[in-house]
């Protein structure tokens, strides 16, 4: 158990909807990274915040926000659902953001669009 | 752009010792190497992480030159369990300063009765 806490395992809904992916990072740790991991690919770096701040972007569409609040938690909204959006999303957290830092992920949310 | 390259995929049979090599030519000099280790479905799993010369853990030993430019991953005596997909991890470092962690493409190790 990596003390990262991914909610909800599984998702299925249909094109054009919205879902909401949450993650509650280890305790102590401030800063939280999201990952989009998709059938038999790699595991593709969206966004990062650290203490509520957004502190790194990578390959996140438009379609997709994310924050964290005071608690530390975060979550990753998905609209405008496309069939190839249907992909594992997997959280990360580490106590500081930067070099040398080890990522502690969840088990992931399945997220499945029809 | 820091970038990773390693073989995609490479098989061993069990009891062997296995030799994972990772080229980072762009690693910058405040860069640490970390390899992760991934089942299906799985988020994955730190397995080290060094910066230079030689790191040793209860699973594995990471061997980095001089010049950093590459890494192994040893694993000794690996088992049917160990088959996984492996991914060597450096920083990448915008000009803003902000630091990202980008996996690569990893190394799919099938390990063979």
């Amino acid at each position: 158990d990596s003390g990262v806490t991914q909610t909800p395992k599984h998702l299925i809904t249909a094109t054009g909807q919205r879902v909401t992916l949450r993650c509650s990072p280890r305790s102590g740790d401030l800063s939280v990274y999201w990952y989009q991991q998709s059938l038999d690919q790699g595991l593709q770096f969206l966004i990062q915040y650290y203490n509520g701040e957004e502190r790194a972007k990578g390959n996140i569409l438009e379609r997709f926000s994310a924050q964290q609040f005071p608690d530390l938690h975060s979550e990753l909204n998905l609209s405008s659902l496309e069939l190839g959006d249907s992909a594992l999303y997997f959280c990360a957290s580490s106590i500081r953001t930067g070099e040398g830092g080890e990522l502690f992920f969840g088990e992931g949310s399945r997220l499945t669009v029809l | 752009l820091a970038k990773t390259t390693q073989p995609i995929s490479m098989d061993s049979y069990e009891g062997q010792e296995v030799n994972i090599t990772c080229s980072h030519n762009n690693i910058a000099t405040n860069d640490y190497i970390t390899w992760y280790q991934q089942f299906p479905s799985q988020g994955p799993r730190f397995i080290i992480q060094g910066y230079k010369t030689k790191v040793t853990n209860e699973v594995a030993s990471l061997f980095i030159p001089a010049d950093r430019k590459s890494s192994t991953l040893s694993l000794p005596r690996v088992s049917l369990s160990d088959t996984a997909v492996y991914y060597c991890l450096v920083g990448d470092r915008a000009t803003s300063g902000t630091y990202k962690y980008i996996f690569g493409t990893g190394t799919r190790l099938k390990v063979l009765a």
